[in-house]
C-alpha cells in the first residue's frame, strides 16, 4: 500500500461545477498537508497549505483535513477552465526517521470545460 | 525576486554520457530535493538534503548522484548507470519541517 493515495482521474467537469478533489493516507505522522496545481510540462505550485484538522479557504479554494479519517480534501468552488490542470496532495510528517521527507499523490487531472 | 531555478530547461544526452542538472534557490531554504515525473507516475523522490554537506537516498536513487556543498545549490547527476533517464526532473526546496515546498520550473531530460 501506498502512502498516499489519490485518484489520478482524469476527472472532467463544466464550467461553474464545484470540484472535489481528495487523498487518503495510511502514516499517522503525518501532520503537514500541501495542495499544488501543475500545468502541463511546468513546475508544480503551492495553492494550500494546512498543518491541521479541519477547513482552510483561500478565495475559491477550501482545503479540508480529517486526522481522525487520514482524509484530506480539496475544494474549488466556481470552477473555471484555467483551472484545467494536475493537483498534487502532498504531505510530511512532523517527526521521526523521515522528517524533511515529503510524500506526494499520484495526481489528479481536472479538465473544466467552457 | 526569490525563487528556485533550475537549468537547463531542456536537455539531450546521449548513451553513455554522464548529465548534470542545476538547481540553485536563493530562499534561504536548508532543506533540497529532487524529483522524477513519468508520465502517470507522479512524483518519485531521488535525493534529498536537510542540509549542507548532507544528503539521503530516496525511492530511485540508483544510476543519480548529488552533492550540497553550499546551502543554494543542490545539483544532479545522471550517470550512464540509470538505463532510463528519460523524464521531467523536478527540484524542490524548504525552509524546514513543517513548512511548504517550492518548486522549480524543471529539466526535461531526453535521451537521443
Amino acid at each position: 500500500q501506498k502512502e498516499v493515495e489519490q485518484d489520478p482521474g482524469p476527472l472532467s467537469v463544466p464550467e461553474g461545477a464545484i470540484v472535489s478533489l481528495n487523498c487518503t493516507y495510511s502514516n499517522s505522522a503525518f501532520q503537514y498537508f500541501m495542495w499544488y496545481r501543475q500545468y502541463s510540462r511546468k513546475g508544480p505550485e503551492l495553492l494550500m497549505y494546512t498543518y491541521s484538522s479541519g477547513n482552510k479557504e483561500d478565495g475559491r479554494f477550501t482545503a479540508q483535513v480529517d486526522k481522525s479519517s487520514k482524509y484530506i480534501s480539496l475544494f474549488i468552488r466556481d470552477s473555471q477552465p484555467s483551472d484545467s490542470a494536475t493537483y498534487l496532495c502532498a504531505m510530511s510528517p512532523d517527526r521521526g526517521s523521515t522528517l524533511g521527507r515529503l510524500y506526494f499523490g499520484r495526481g489528479t487531472q481536472l479538465t473544466v470545460w467552457p | 525576486d526569490g525563487g528556485i531555478t533550475q537549468s537547463p530547461k531542456y536537455l539531450f544526452r546521449k548513451e553513455g554520457q554522464n548529465v548534470t542538472l542545476s538547481c540553485e534557490q536563493n530562499l534561504n531554504h536548508d532543506a533540497m530535493y529532487w524529483y522524477r515525473q513519468d508520465p502517470g507516475q507522479g512524483l518519485r523522490l531521488i535525493y534529498y538534503s536537510q542540509i549542507v554537506n548532507d544528503f539521503q537516498k530516496g525511492d530511485i536513487a540508483e544510476g543519480y548522484s548529488v552533492s550540497r556543498e553550499k546551502k543554494e545549490s543542490f545539483p544532479l547527476t545522471v550517470t550512464s548507470a540509470q538505463k532510463n533517464p528519460t523524464a521531467f526532473y523536478l527540484c524542490a526546496s524548504r525552509a524546514g519541517r513543517n513548512t511548504e515546498a517550492f518548486f522549480g520550473q524543471g529539466t526535461r531530460l531526453t535521451v537521443v
